[in-house]
């Protein structure tokens, strides 16, 4: 069973930094395209980002809107994906998920809510 | 970016035919496929893959759900509905980068 697991949200200051992590099972995590997603609240989806598999070089690809704000990275002996985002607004106060696949998102985690505020 | 627009919500009554539709400024089509997706999303849960590549009905999905078009415009059909399908609705494309999603349509019961 596939299995995507969030972890690190909480709430972050105003031009601070986090650090998210998503635990994969259930696949052959190397061969995936993985991505993180946010949503906030009442709002549609906004991607984020992805990082390639294995045989594409594990390269990543980033939404202009948030880039240079964000690293996506894999660990392939651990099966985690991990988001980096800094300098963080209100406005990045969302829903974020870790999802599998490229073109269309077939694998979800349950998501991991980050509230940026003073 | 291509922007994909649908409508905010959609009623119709039990066991009804549910049309929603998803349009985007640019052609989605590439080399015989179009790289349009569909979802379902019920409060507090992550969004669940239905259709892919328009018309392709994912793993587990009730056939009760479809999908078509091409091009700029497409739509999902549930027939019939149920209760279970209370929901909001998003399409997301895939033809460029960044990917990205419609504005979602929630789906009510009459």
């Amino acid at each position: 069973e596939v299995k995507l697991l969030e972890s690190g949200g909480g709430l972050v200051q105003p031009g601070g930094s986090m650090r998210l992590s998503c635990a994969a099972s259930g696949f052959t995590f190397t061969d995936f395209y993985m991505n993180w997603i946010r949503q906030p609240a009442g709002k549609a989806p906004e991607w984020l980002g992805f990082i390639r598999n294995k045989a594409k070089g594990y390269t990543t690809e980033y939404n202009p809107s948030v880039k240079g704000r964000l690293t996506i990275s894999r660990d392939n002996t651990q099966n985690m994906l991990y988001l980096q985002m800094n300098t963080l607004r209100a406005e990045d106060t969302a829903t974020y998920y870790c999802a599998g696949n490229d073109n269309y998102f077939d694998y979800w985690g349950q998501g991991v809510m980050v509230t940026v505020s003073s | 970016d291509i922007v994909l627009t649908q409508s905010p919500a959609l009623a119709v009554s039990l066991g009804q035919r549910a049309t929603i539709s998803c349009k985007t400024n640019q052609n989605v089509d590439y080399y015989g496929n179009s790289y349009m997706h569909w979802y379902q999303q019920k409060p507090g849960q992550q969004p669940k893959l239905l259709i892919y590549l328009a018309s392709n009905l994912a793993s587990g999905i009730p056939a009760r759900f479809s999908g078509r078009g091409s091009g700029t415009d497409f739509t999902l059909t549930i027939d019939p509905v149920e209760a279970d399908d209370t929901a909001t609705y998003f399409c997301q494309q895939s033809r460029n980068l960044p990917r990205t999603f419609g504005g979602g349509t929630k789906l009510e019961l009459k």
